[in-house]
This record gives structure tokens, C-alpha cells and sequence, in this order.
């Protein structure tokens, strides 16, 4: 099946610094990628639909100045949290779809435990 | 986008049979119903995908009535590694695919 690679799986920081998460596609290419934040015991919120060559669409309440997505080329995508702070702690998993390779099904990455000082 | 409703929460001794119901009233016409799978700490996994009636693979089974207001993950024979929060969503199979998470529903597998 579809592999999606997402590094680091934990990162703790100190507040004010920055922090880049990166998602890639392994055996296919991935046109659109989606990032998600999960908070302990709640669910997925969507922060972001990411099109290859173009700005990602962010969803409301989700400030595109502290995290900027960058979707390079169709193998890669990566978020960057800008000057985190403590409430930007959280679990970040990206997940990619390509409808010509998964049948319009969502892989996900194993996600990214972040922890802000 | 529909919005699911699943129970907040199920437990099932190993070996046991589960199925767990999700409801989707305003599904549209080329909505797909998708279940995943999420183990603490990791991202959700893909388990099964239908339109309508029954689709069977090797980890479980979705039944879709007619109406495909509902539909219901059925997992043979639960084990302990089961344990886990399962999400039903419902989303244009050709669209955005911008899926919205439910709550999902907490599987207690007891010894």
C-alpha cells in the first residue's frame, strides 16, 4: 500500500524557536496533502489542504503566518511552526492523497509529537 | 461535507464479534464512507472504504443499507490489538477531500 513518511516523530523546542515538519509520499505522487493538529484524547482538526506548486488553504482560525506550508514538489510537503510557543504543543500527522494511485483514500503519516518549552 | 455520528465509546471481550454504527444522514450522492483506525501516538490507518451494501476485506467488513444513512464496521474475532479509536467519515470521493474527523469511537478490548 501507499507509504507516508513524516519526520520528525517527536521534537521538543524551546518557545520562541521554529520548528519544520516534513511529510513525503514514498511510492507515489501525491497531488494534494491535508495537516492535521490532534489535541490528547480529541480528535483530528484539519489545519490545511496543501496542492503541489501552490499556496495551501487554511482552514478557519488557523493563522497561515504561524504555520507556513510549503508543498515543493509531489513527493513533499512541510509545515513549518513559527515562533512556537507552549500552546502550539500538540501531535501533527499529515496525510496525502492521490486519487489516481489510492482510489481517493487518505494515507496518513505516523505523525509528529511536538512539545514547546 | 455530512457529519458522522458514532458512540462516543464500546467494549468487547477478545474474541468477540463488533460492530460499531455510524450514522451519516446527509450523505451525498457520490459520498464514499470510509473507517480508519488510530492507535495512541500514531496516525490514523486506512481499514475499509464502500459506496453500498457490503464490502469484505481481510481486517473487516462495512455493511451499507440502501439508504446509506448508516453504516457498520464489523471487526471477526477482536483481539487485544484492537484496542483502538475508530473514525467513520464521509467525504466526496472525488472532491476536495477535505475529510472532517468525527469524535470516533473508543474500542476497549477486554482479556
Amino acid at each position: 500500500g501507499a507509504v507516508v513518511s513524516q519526520h520528525p516523530s517527536w521534537v521538543i523546542c524551546k518557545s520562541g524557536t521554529s520548528v519544520k515538519i516534513e511529510c513525503r509520499s514514498l511510492d507515489f505522487q501525491a497531488t494534494t496533502m491535508f495537516w492535521y493538529r490532534q489535541f490528547p484524547k480529541q480528535s483530528l482538526m484539519l489545519m490545511a489542504t496543501s496542492n503541489e506548486g501552490s499556496k495551501a488553504t487554511y482552514e478557519q482560525g488557523v493563522e497561515k503566518d504561524k504555520f507556513l506550508i510549503n508543498h515543493a514538489s509531489l513527493t513533499l510537503s512541510t509545515l513549518t511552526v513559527t515562533s512556537a510557543h507552549p500552546e502550539d504543543s500538540s501531535f501533527y500527522i499529515c496525510s496525502a492523497r492521490a486519487p489516481a494511485v489510492t482510489n481517493e483514500k487518505l494515507f496518513f503519516g505516523s505523525g509528529t509529537q511536538l512539545s514547546v518549552l | 461535507l455530512a457529519k458522522t455520528t458514532q458512540p462516543i465509546s464500546m467494549d468487547s471481550y477478545e474474541g468477540q464479534e463488533v460492530n460499531i454504527t455510524c450514522s451519516h444522514n446527509n450523505i451525498a450522492t457520490n459520498d464514499y464512507i470510509t473507517w480508519y483506525q488510530q492507535f495512541p501516538s500514531q496516525g490514523p490507518r486506512f481499514i475499509i472504504q464502500g459506496y453500498k451494501t457490503k464490502v469484505t476485506n481481510e481486517v473487516a467488513s462495512l455493511f451499507i443499507p440502501a439508504d446509506r444513512k448508516s453504516s457498520t464496521l464489523s471487526l471477526p474475532r477482536v483481539s487485544l490489538s484492537d484496542t483502538a479509536v475508530y473514525y467513520c467519515l464521509v467525504g466526496d470521493g472525488a472532491g476536495s477531500y477535505q475529510l472532517t474527523f468525527g469524535k470516533g469511537t473508543k474500542l476497549s478490548v477486554i482479556p
